[in-house]
């Protein structure tokens, strides 16, 4: 089955734990991204990658960071969260080639205290 | 800068009433795409249609049509006697022509709330 994963689905934490919340997609899409989704702000971009290896910053990259060593894999990494980055977290992937439709994943409910 | 507009906040309506969502949109470019998600209460996104910039066409799937109109940039969503499960909140979303799907800005979206 064609799909998106996240792990883990809900996290609580405290300020200043760093945390990896994995991404993995099984459809060999090129495109991958992070999306925060806020209260009254709708889904805004994180970060996003075209391929292995080649990242850029979205529209909130702040505080976050990411890497994309192998093409299924895309995790987002908090070094040192903070409060403000309590929120519900998408990750997506998409293909130009095949249908350019944006997959989701399940999301990922954070908490930091 | 692109730009998605969704003015409505939230829509209630009564089972079987037809309902528009609207959507403005703001780009540069001349070759762009626009879509449509729905987040049921459950929590996911669930895609509903992509339409390039370059077919107007209007197009319906089931109780669900879509108006597209470059000269009001406007991507508008009817669903066609609502039900109880068309309960959610749904998203516009546009991106660039040279990358399609990977940097996706969306509305703040519209939460539909369906009453039998």
């Amino acid at each position: 089955e064609a799909q998106v994963t996240q792990n883990p689905r809900y996290l609580i934490t405290v300020t200043g734990k760093k945390l990896t919340v994995t991404c993995s997609q099984n459809m060999n899409h090129e495109y991958m991204s992070w999306y925060r989704q806020d209260p009254g702000l709708g889904l805004r971009q994180i970060y996003y990658s075209m391929n292995v290896e080649v990242t850029d910053k979205g529209d909130v990259p702040e505080g976050y960071k990411v890497s994309r060593k192998e093409k299924r894999n895309f995790p987002l990494i908090l070094e040192s969260p903070s409060p403000n980055q309590t929120s519900l977290y998408f990750c997506a992937s998409s293909s130009p080639v095949l249908s350019d439709e944006q997959f989701f994943g399940p999301g990922t409910r954070l908490t930091v205290l | 800068a692109q730009k998605v507009t969704q003015a409505q906040t939230e829509i209630s309506v009564v089972e079987k009433e037809d309902v528009t969502l609207d959507c403005v949109y703001e780009t540069r470019d001349t070759t762009y795409y626009l879509f449509w998600y729905k987040q049921p209460p459950s929590g996911e996104l669930v895609f509903l249609i992509r339409r390039n910039s370059f077919d107007e066409q209007n197009e319906i799937s089931g109780r669900y049509s879509w108006n597209f109109q470059k000269s009001t940039s406007s991507f508008n969503f009817t669903i066609t006697a609502s039900q109880v499960v068309d309960s959610a909140v749904y998203f516009c979303a546009l991106s660039e022509a040279w990358g399609g799907s990977e940097k996706l800005v969306f509305g703040k979206g519209t939460k539909l709330t369906v009453n039998p």
